[in-house]
């Protein structure tokens, strides 16, 4: 398995642009798992989906911040318009509920200039 | 919720000395208690990871302590090798929930 795969790796975009950030999941887990991670506020969970149903975003810091799962294979979140304090790197994860280890993706770094 | 402290913040220490990492929680229904390392420009990964049904757990150099009673448990890293240098998140989930909530994480450097 090629393990949870976000793309893209970098982004770099300039304030009030719309931002879209991919995750595939690892074939056979139904929970997925958006972070964000800084220096200040270290790793933030953003929202959760359990077999593609958003459970709980009360981390989405505000309503330019939104996500989705039309698919067990496939999440986006999108950042509209994005803000330079958004610049952060952004992890999927994923897990089952059998089991309990979250495998992250490798990141997107997200400038927002 | 949860509510989870790490401490310290760094800690640097010499090739071949040992290193602890402290992290207290607060809910008392947490009964799974994971450590990430990640290292510069990598993902967290998953090292080693403790339930609440035993006190400690060992994989070669690292080991993890679990007290239930004071709500506390601690990374010990033995031999440290550079390699080890990252920063280290540890994390409690409670029962029932599959959302882990993380520490601030610990950034340790070992000089060779």
């Amino acid at each position: 398995d090629a393990g949870v795969i976000q793309s893209p790796r970098h982004e770099v975009t300039e304030m009030g642009q719309e931002v879209t950030l991919r995750c595939k999941p690892i074939s056979g887990h139904d929970y997925l798992f958006w972070y964000r991670q800084t220096m200040m506020r270290g790793l933030e969970l953003l929202i959760y989906f359990n077999n593609n149903v958003p459970i709980d975003d009360s981390g989405m810091p505000e309503d330019r911040f939104s996500a989705k799962m039309p698919n067990a294979s496939f999440s986006t979140l999108k950042i509209q318009p994005s803000e330079p304090r958004d610049s952060a790197v952004y992890f999927c994860a994923s897990r089952t509920g059998l089991y309990n280890e979250q495998f992250f993706g490798p990141g997107t770094r997200l400038t927002v200039l | 919720g949860e509510n989870v402290e790490q401490h310290p913040s760094t800690l640097s220490v010499q090739e071949g000395d040992s290193a602890v990492i402290k992290c207290t929680y607060s809910d008392s229904a947490s009964n799974y208690f994971p450590w990430y390392k990640q290292e510069l420009g990598k993902r967290p990964q998953l090292i080693i990871d403790i339930r609440s049904n035993v006190g400690e757990k060992k994989d070669q150099r690292i080991a993890v302590t679990l007290n239930k009673t004071a709500k506390h448990f601690s990374l010990h890293i033995t031999e440290t090798q550079p390699e080890d240098s990252a920063v280290y998140f540890c994390a409690a989930r409670t029962g029932g929930s599959y959302i882990p909530t993380f520490g601030r994480g610990t950034s340790l450097i070992v000089h060779p």
